[in-house]
């Protein structure tokens, strides 16, 4: 099992939907969680962070984490064409000294107009 | 503010020929980091530095070395290049001497390197 998984896509909605976007992890120790968008050519960027149960929001995104199921999810509402990009799921487990970062492979979104 | 900067932004290598790709941070972030994300693979730890004058393996050390020249700057070299080290190399940094915090990385804009 990969340490961190996440559907490959490409996940298309249509503009004005929600995406919904999945990953699980499988270290019980994880402890913060991170949303990272990547658009074609260029670098990743933050986007989202969590660490407690539950959701947090910002603007139309809205990050879900449930720690017992091993999962955390991104919801982006009203999805616009500029959602397009990969995303990114990013997972921290903290170790003696340093904290371990784990990538997943991320998840192709299409956001058609 | 530059951020992050990376060059150089492409290069092509020869088997066995070498290459430094060069890492500038300006935010005074302690932790620095080199990745490489090859397709379906994510990202892919190579080494890090989470403070000036020390580093560390990653994920997928062999065939590279690092040197943290100083806070801003982190290098990465390949001695002998492989055409499995066909990819594209990010630089990273953040400002925790831990690792990502919560504040994440900040990556450069990335190097493609193809190696044939």
């Amino acid at each position: 099992q990969k340490e961190v998984e996440q559907n490959s896509g490409p996940l298309s909605v249509p503009e004005g939907a929600i995406a919904s976007l999945n990953c699980t992890y499988s270290d019980r120790g994880s402890q913060s969680f991170f949303w990272y968008r990547q658009y074609s050519g260029k670098s990743p960027e933050l986007i989202m962070f969590i660490y407690s149960n539950g959701d947090k929001e910002d603007g139309r995104f809205t990050a879900q984490l449930n720690k017992a199921s091993q999962y955390v999810s991104l919801l982006i509402r009203d999805s616009q064409p500029s959602d397009s990009a990969t995303y990114l799921c990013a997972v921290n487990v903290i170790k003696t000294s340093y904290d371990k970062v784990i990538f997943g492979p991320g998840t192709s979104l299409s956001v058609i107009p | 503010n530059a951020g992050v900067t990376q060059t150089p932004k492409f290069q092509v290598l020869k088997t066995g020929q070498s290459m430094t790709l060069q890492c500038a941070q300006d935010m005074n972030h302690n932790s620095m980091y080199w990745y490489r994300q090859d397709p379906g693979m994510g990202l892919r730890l190579i080494y890090y530095s989470a403070s000036e004058g020390t580093t560390d393996k990653g994920e997928v050390p062999n065939g590279y070395n690092v040197s943290r020249l100083n806070k801003r700057e982190f290098s990465l070299r390949l001695e002998s290049a492989a055409p499995s080290q066909t990819s594209v190399y990010f630089c990273a940094s953040s400002a925790s001497s831990r690792g990502q915090g919560e504040n994440g990385y900040t990556f450069g804009s990335g190097t493609r390197l193809t190696v044939v």
